[in-house]
């Protein structure tokens, strides 16, 4: 089993509608979590972090977190077409816990999402 | 711009060859990473630098050394180059090992070897 699995898509939605994207981790001791956003060519860029269980909205961003099931999403409301992207999840350790992670983060495969108009 | 820079941006090696890899951030970052980044292979960890002088490795470390030359710098050397080493490397860096902040990347060097 991959420490981080994402379904690596692609996944297709028209503009206007939400994006869901899905993240599964299997190391139970993971206690920071992280969404990139990656265009093509480029470097990932961080658009949402989230540590404790719940929601978190930044704009048309929402990240979830459930620390029970493994399971970490973010849904993009409105997608648009500057949202196509590859987006990568990213589960880190604290430094320390249970070994010397040193605040590593892992990354799941990436999701491609493609939206279109 | 604040931020973190790599160099060169593309390369091309012939198998055995050897290079160094450039990283360096102006943010004040204590710990430094490189990533290499392959089609269906995500992003997987070479090697880290937790502080200034501490390095260690990561899940992919065979064929590659790093240097930490200061809290700025952290380097990338690819001894003998091998085709199987082509792939995009990405360097990070973070406030701290226990940052709750995710890393920032650099533009990443895009590296071939023929």
């Amino acid at each position: 089993q991959k420490e981080v699995e994402q379904n690596s898509g692609p996944l297709s939605v028209p503009e206007g509608a939400i994006a869901s994207l899905n993240c599964t981790y299997s190391d139970r001791g993971s206690q920071s979590f992280f969404w990139y956003r990656q265009y093509s060519g480029k470097s990932p860029e961080l658009i949402m972090s989230i540590y404790s269980n719940g929601d978190k909205e930044d704009g048309r961003f929402t990240a979830q977190l459930n620390k029970a099931s493994q399971y970490v999403s973010l849904l993009i409301r409105d997608s648009q077409p500057s949202d196509s992207a590859t987006y990568l999840c990213a589960v880190g350790r604290r430094a320390g816990a249970g070994g010397t992670s040193y605040g590593k983060l892992t990354f799941g495969q990436g999701t491609i999402l493609t939206v279109h108009p | 711009n604040a931020g973190v820079t790599q160099t060169p941006k593309f390369q091309v090696l012939k198998t055995g060859q050897s290079m160094t890899l450039q990283c360096a951030q102006d943010m004040n970052h204590n710990s430094m990473y490189w990533y290499r980044q392959d089609p269906g292979m995500g992003l997987r960890l070479i090697y880290y630098s937790a502080s200034e002088g501490t390095t260690d490795k990561g899940e992919v470390p065979n064929g590659y050394n790093v240097s930490r030359l200061n809290k700025r710098e952290f380097s990338l050397r690819l001894e003998s180059a091998a085709p199987s080493q082509t792939s995009v490397y990405f360097c990070a860096s973070r406030q701290g090992a226990n940052s709750n902040v995710g890393y920032t990347f650099g533009s990443g060097t895009r590296l071939t070897v023929v």
